[in-house]
């Protein structure tokens, strides 16, 4: 299994709400990442993860809240999000030998 | 800090002809390159990517770049192009993928194929 899996797909939320995207990756890589990626720009860091731990933060705002529940797992938690943060959200794993992985992303609309 | 600047915002080209899309980086300590692609509506396909060994670098879809350590390049090549290719493309630099490093990109080409 070479593959970073992200659902959902697609998600559209109020700014009231609370969703979790999903990430998983069973490559055996123990650096995870989430990278948000407005429209025609590139991905910008938001965390990484290193053997389950939280690595860096990018003084992203505390509405989003990761977690890395296993060396498998990245989830990414949001609550009270503003239209602004309309985007979309990328994962990705890494191993020295192979580099970096990322997912298809999930494509978060708010409203 | 790393960074990588990509000269082109844009580039056209015409089906079946060769195109080189440039990419220079700045790091004071080993440099890990990479390019991806983004087609539409879709996440980041990995290219090819510079780790260690020879500077020539093959990757998927026909593409290849050459790491120039003295004019600190990474140039994406490819001699003929597809209608296929026409995507957004990134060029991104690390420190060490294997551990908890950040990858930064570059602003992004915008490859437009045409008949």
């Amino acid at each position: 299994d070479t593959e970073v899996t992200q659902t959902p797909k697609h998600l559209v939320m109020g700014m009231t709400n609370k969703k979790s995207l999903k990430c998983e990756q069973h490559m055996g890589h123990r650096a995870m990442y989430w990278y948000k990626q407005k429209a025609k720009k590139p991905p910008e860091l938001m965390f990484v993860y290193s053997y389950e731990k939280l690595s860096i933060n990018e003084s992203v705002p505390s509405r989003f809240s990761p977690e890395c529940p296993n060396s498998s797992l990245l989830n990414l938690h949001l609550h009270a999000l503003q239209p602004e943060d309309s985007a979309l959200y990328l994962c990705a794993s890494s191993h020295s030998l192979y580099g970096y992985t990322f997912g298809s992303g999930t494509r978060l609309t708010v409203v | 800090a790393q960074s990588v600047t990509q000269l082109d915002s844009q580039v056209p080209v015409f089906e079946e002809a060769p195109v080189e899309l440039r990419c220079n980086y700045s790091s004071s300590v080993s440099v890990y390159l990479f390019w991806y692609v983004q087609y539409p509506n879709q996440g980041l396909q990995l290219l090819l990517k510079y780790l260690s060994g020879s500077t020539l670098v093959k990757g998927i879809n026909g593409f290849e770049a050459e790491f120039n350590k003295s004019q600190t390049s990474f140039h994406l090549r490819k001699p003929s192009v597809h209608i296929s290719d026409t995507a957004e493309y990134f060029c991104a630099v690390s420190d060490l993928p294997g551990t908890a490093s950040k990858l930064t990109f570059g602003t992004g080409t915008r490859l437009q194929v045409t008949l």
